[in-house]
């Protein structure tokens, strides 16, 4: 069946840009999760959802990122007014239930650069 | 907090060599303990994973032993193959009074290259 997947795969903004970023999860999948990882780095947590629900969002490092996921399926990333240090790849991944153990499906990313 | 950390890389090997990518963690909870493989062009794949205290996860010839006592959750191979080149990750997941829903902690990655 379908993995995870997203949109755009690459995403070049101006400094100060608003950009979006989708996320299509496993159909059926309860969990939803948002990660950047940094060039060089492992990925870090942002937010999470359950359903619709958006139970923790202490990773996201400034109020200029919001994520949302209104029918508890696709989500969307985005972020205002875009910085240099925002510069990364944005990763999606989904998981049938909400146990810790739980194998999250990773998306292929999406690569920002901000110039 | 939680925190994962990883043995420096890159690693460079020979076709059939023995491969030990070693994995430390600090943990505030009873951690689920992960590695995780993102082959050239591709997203991150489960590689294996143990749940508990001296649980062995296994898979594609790759073991990883859940040791409490010393932290670790080191990732080994007897003999690795051209197509195991990719890097890899330990993570792992933190139990908070009894629940919790999977956020990943990961360590910084490992590269490996084998050549033939």
């Amino acid at each position: 069946g379908a993995g995870v997947s997203q949109s755009p795969r690459y995403k070049v903004a101006k400094r100060g840009q608003d950009v979006a970023l989708r996320c299509d999860p496993i159909s059926g999948h309860v969990s939803l999760f948002w990660y950047q990882q940094a060039l060089g780095q492992g990925p870090e947590f942002l937010t999470y959802f359950q359903n619709e629900a958006q139970l923790d969002k202490s990773g996201l490092p400034s109020d200029r990122f919001f994520a949302e996921r209104p029918e508890g399926s696709v989500s969307t990333l985005k972020i205002q007014r875009t910085q240099q240090e925002d510069s990364a790849v944005y990763l999606c991944a989904s998981s049938l239930g909400q146990m810790q153990y739980n194998e999250q499906f990773f998306g292929p990313g999406t690569r920002l650069t901000v110039l | 907090g939680n925190s994962v950390t990883q043995m420096e890389g890159p690693v460079t090997l020979s076709e059939e060599a023995f491969l030990t990518i070693n994995c430390t963690y600090t943990a505030t909870g009873y951690p689920s303990l992960f590695w995780y493989v993102q082959y050239p062009g591709e997203g991150l794949q489960l590689l294996l994973k143990a749940t508990k205290a001296d649980d062995k996860g296994s898979n594609k010839g790759f073991e990883a032993t859940y040791r409490k006592e010393t932290t670790s959750f080191h990732l080994e191979k007897g003999s690795v193959q051209v197509s195991d080149s990719a890097v890899y990750f330990c993570a792992l997941v933190v139990s908070i009074g009894g629940t919790s829903y999977g956020k990943l902690t990961f360590g910084q990655g490992t590269i490996l290259t084998v050549h033939p």
